[in-house]
């Protein structure tokens, strides 16, 4: 089956730091371009961070550029988002979702989703 | 970024109706538009790629149709299954951008 896993999701303070993992079965995650994706409680959906299947090109949303970062780990099939100086605007469902095909492309798998909430 | 604005943002309709949703983009996708839809509590699902293709085991009776700017995802006949909301989705860009949403509900 094909699956996305997320978590490292919890409460933490504004200004802090939260790292998410998401893990990849059932697919050649090494093949694939990924994501991570956001939903505020109540809210639509916002695209978050981009990265190619090596890792050379990486792409991230003007609201969390330069406090974000995105990388992965193709030997353990597994994606991450270091998240910094968090705040408020920041509490959300974080997604992990795969890229459908070559280059920008539609999300065909996502995973459950973990939630970060950042409040004091 | 490319703005997506969706109408309308909430549709009530009953099992066994036609629904169409819009999704307008502030600048021409050509045909790089996908389209989800979201029960409370759980992930997106794609239900439609490059404007009209239908995603994989997508049920018939959803389809897209649209080029450009102008883009729309028709429900030939509602399911109880299919209430819920859906967005669509920009990828001409690695900048993707979705509309605001549009819940259909009874």
């Amino acid at each position: 089956e094909l699956q996305l896993v997320e978590s490292g999701g919890g409460l933490v303070q504004p200004g802090g730091s939260l790292r998410l993992s998401c893990t990849a079965s059932g697919f050649r995650f090494s093949n694939y371009d990924m994501n991570w994706v956001r939903q505020a409680p109540g809210r639509g959906l916002e695209w978050v961070a981009y990265i190619t299947t090596s890792g050379s090109d990486i792409y991230y949303a003007d609201s969390v550029k330069g406090r974000f970062t995105i990388s992965r780990d193709n030997a353990k099939n597994s994606l991450y988002l270091q998240m910094n100086s968090l705040r408020a605007e920041d509490t959300a469902f974080y997604y992990c979702a795969r890229d459908f095909g070559v280059d920008p492309s539609a999300f065909d798998i996502w995973g459950q989703g973990t939630m970060v909430t950042v409040s004091s | 970024d490319i703005q997506m604005t969706q109408s309308p943002s909430t549709l009530s309709a009953s099992v066994g109706d036609r629904v169409t949703i819009t999704c307008r983009a502030s600048q021409s996708i050509s045909s790089w538009l996908a389209w989800y839809h979201q029960k409370p509590g759980k992930a997106p699902k794609l239900l439609i790629y490059k404007a009209s293709s239908l995603g994989s085991g997508v049920p018939s009776r959803f389809s897209g149709s649209g080029s450009g700017t102008e883009f729309t995802l028709t429900i030939s006949s509602l399911q109880p299954d299919d209430f819920a909301t859906y967005y669509c989705q920009q990828y001409k860009t690695y900048s993707r951008t979705f509309g605001q949403g549009t819940q259909v509900e009874i």
